[in-house]
């Protein structure tokens, strides 16, 4: 069966660092990934997407990466600040459904 | 211009009630996704509706649980019968459109816990 899994449960970083979360999915036939950030008691938040024709998209402070080849995409956090510390989900959407799958998080934490 | 409301925000039930969790859709927005979170875990999807239709509900256990959109109101996810092992937190996410690369916009949740 498809799955989005994360490779580290955990990242703990010093303010001012870049971070860098990693996803595995196992599904080639997904066509459109999303990172979502969860601050603690509350819902997810969009971050960025990008789709399947592409592998790079920015915005600000962040970057998705996507490789289709190994089936692996990234988040990229440019000079994190204690604000980034949340639980981030990589997340797969199916092109007809519209349901998401999402992996089981990566807690990040910014150190002062 | 308010965003996807749900209520209540906190939900505590004994064995064998019921809950009714209600979700208010983002204006404009006709798709409404349903998901489960348990703690330390990603969010898993139970049933994506539009107006008066289920569109996919294979995320939803087959027994105790049930969800409707109705024309008029809030999205309800019904769950009967409670049991400790439905104590999760509940989000519901709306699109405009329902199509795979819309924006889904998440509610802040129902935490329901089941004593």
């Amino acid at each position: 069966g498809e799955s989005v899994g994360l490779h580290l449960p955990t990242l703990s970083v010093q303010e001012g660092d870049n971070s860098i979360i990693n996803c595995a999915y196992s599904n080639s036939a997904s066509d459109y990934f999303i990172w979502y950030k969860q601050e603690s008691g509350k819902g997810p938040q969009f971050i960025i997407d990008i789709r399947s024709n592409m592998d790079k998209r920015q915005g600000q402070r962040v970057t998705v990466l996507l490789n289709k080849t190994v089936k692996h995409l990234s988040l990229q956090i440019a000079a994190t600040q204690p604000g980034d510390s949340a639980v981030y989900f990589c997340a797969e959407t199916y092109s007809n459904a519209g349901k998401s799958t999402f992996g089981d998080g990566t807690t990040l934490t910014v150190k002062p | 211009n308010a965003g996807v409301m749900q209520n209540p925000r906190h939900l505590v039930r004994r064995r064998g009630q019921e809950a009714r969790l209600r979700c208010s859709p983002m204006k404009g927005h006709s798709h409404v996704y349903w998901y489960r979170q348990l703690p330390e875990e990603g969010l898993k999807f139970m049933v994506y509706l539009q107006k008066e239709n289920i569109i996919d509900e294979s995320g939803m256990p087959k027994e105790r649980f049930s969800a409707e959109f109705p024309k008029e109101g809030p999205s309800i996810l019904r769950i009967q019968q409670v049991v400790r092992g439905d104590s999760a937190a509940y989000f519901c996410a709306s699109s405009p459109l329902g199509q795979a690369t819309d924006t889904q916009y998440f509610g802040p949740g129902t935490r329901l816990t089941v004593l």
